[in-house]
C-alpha cells in the first residue's frame, strides 16, 4: 500500500513570497491532516478535513495560510505571504473514516525554509 | 534527510541497553495518549497507545507507563537496537480528535 505523498521535500522562499505544499493521502482515506513542525518541537495541527469539508481549522493563521481539499482527496496548503516564522517542516496525514487516533498515517513532509 | 530537531533533549544509550523516555502532559483531561518515532526526514510513525483508564500497556521491545496522578507518561524499550535511533514524541487527545504533541526527545544508540 503507498503511502501519504506529499511534495515539493523541500522548498526556498523569500520572505513575503508565496508557497504551495501538495498531499496525496493514502487511497480511500477520508481524514487528512496539516500539521507544522518547527524545528525543535513537536507537529502542531493547522487544519482537519473529512473529505471535502473542515473539521477543525482553529489553529490556522487564516490571513495568511489557506488550504483546500476540493474532490476530497488531495489537499494542498498555500501560505501567501509568507514570513521567517513560517520556517518548518509541514506535514500531511490521513487517516480512514471513522477511525482512531492512532491510525493516523503520516507523509515525509515538505521542509519550507524561508529567508 | 535533515535534522527532526537541533535542541530537542537528547538521551544517550549502549547497544542493548533498556532505554526509558519521559513525558510530562498538560491536561488532566486527556484520555488517550500515543508515542511516535521520528526518524530525519520521515514523518512520525506510530509505536504504542494507552487510554487513561490504564496504567501499563506492552508491545513489541516497547512499554507504556501512564501516571494520572503526576500526568507522566513514559516510554521504555527493551534491548534497543541503532535502528531505534530516532526523536520520540508524546501525544495526548484532549479535544474532540486532536493530537497534541509533546516537545520530542532524542534518542542516540552507541554500537
Amino acid at each position: 500500500e503507498a503511502g501519504v505523498a506529499q511534495s515539493p521535500r523541500y522548498k526556498i522562499i523569500e520572505k513575503r513570497q508565496s508557497v504551495a505544499f501538495w498531499c496525496n493521502p493514502i487511497s480511500g482515506h477520508a481524514t487528512l491532516y496539516w500539521y507544522q513542525q518547527i524545528l525543535g518541537q513537536g507537529p502542531k495541527l493547522l487544519i482537519q478535513f473529512q473529505n471535502n469539508g473542515v473539521v477543525d481549522d482553529s489553529q490556522l493563521p487564516k490571513d495568511r495560510f489557506s488550504a483546500e481539499r476540493l474532490k476530497g482527496v488531495d489537499s494542498t496548503l498555500k501560505i501567501q505571504p509568507a514570513k521567517l516564522e513560517d520556517s518548518a517542516v509541514y506535514l500531511c496525514a490521513s487517516s480512514p473514516s471513522g477511525s482512531t487516533l492512532s491510525e493516523q498515517y503520516f507523509g515525509p513532509g515538505t521542509r519550507l525554509t524561508v529567508t | 534527510g535533515e535534522s527532526v530537531g537541533l535542541h530537542l533533549p537528547t538521551l544517550s544509550v549502549q547497544e542493548g541497553d533498556n532505554s526509558i523516555i519521559n513525558c510530562a502532559y498538560s491536561n488532566s483531561a486527556s484520555d488517550y495518549f500515543i508515542w511516535y518515532k521520528q526518524e530525519s526526514g520521515k514523518g512520525p510513525q506510530f509505536i504504542i497507545d494507552i487510554r487513561s483508564n490504564m496504567d501499563k500497556r506492552q508491545g513489541q521491545r516497547v512499554t507504556v507507563l501512564l501516571n494520572k496522578t503526576v500526568k507522566h507518561l513514559s516510554l521504555q524499550i527493551a534491548a534497543t537496537q541503532p535502528g531505534d535511533s530516532a526523536v520520540y514524541f508524546c501525544a495526548e487527545n484532549n479535544a474532540g480528535n486532536m493530537l497534541t504533541f509533546g516537545g520530542g526527545t532524542r534518542l542516540m544508540v552507541k554500537p
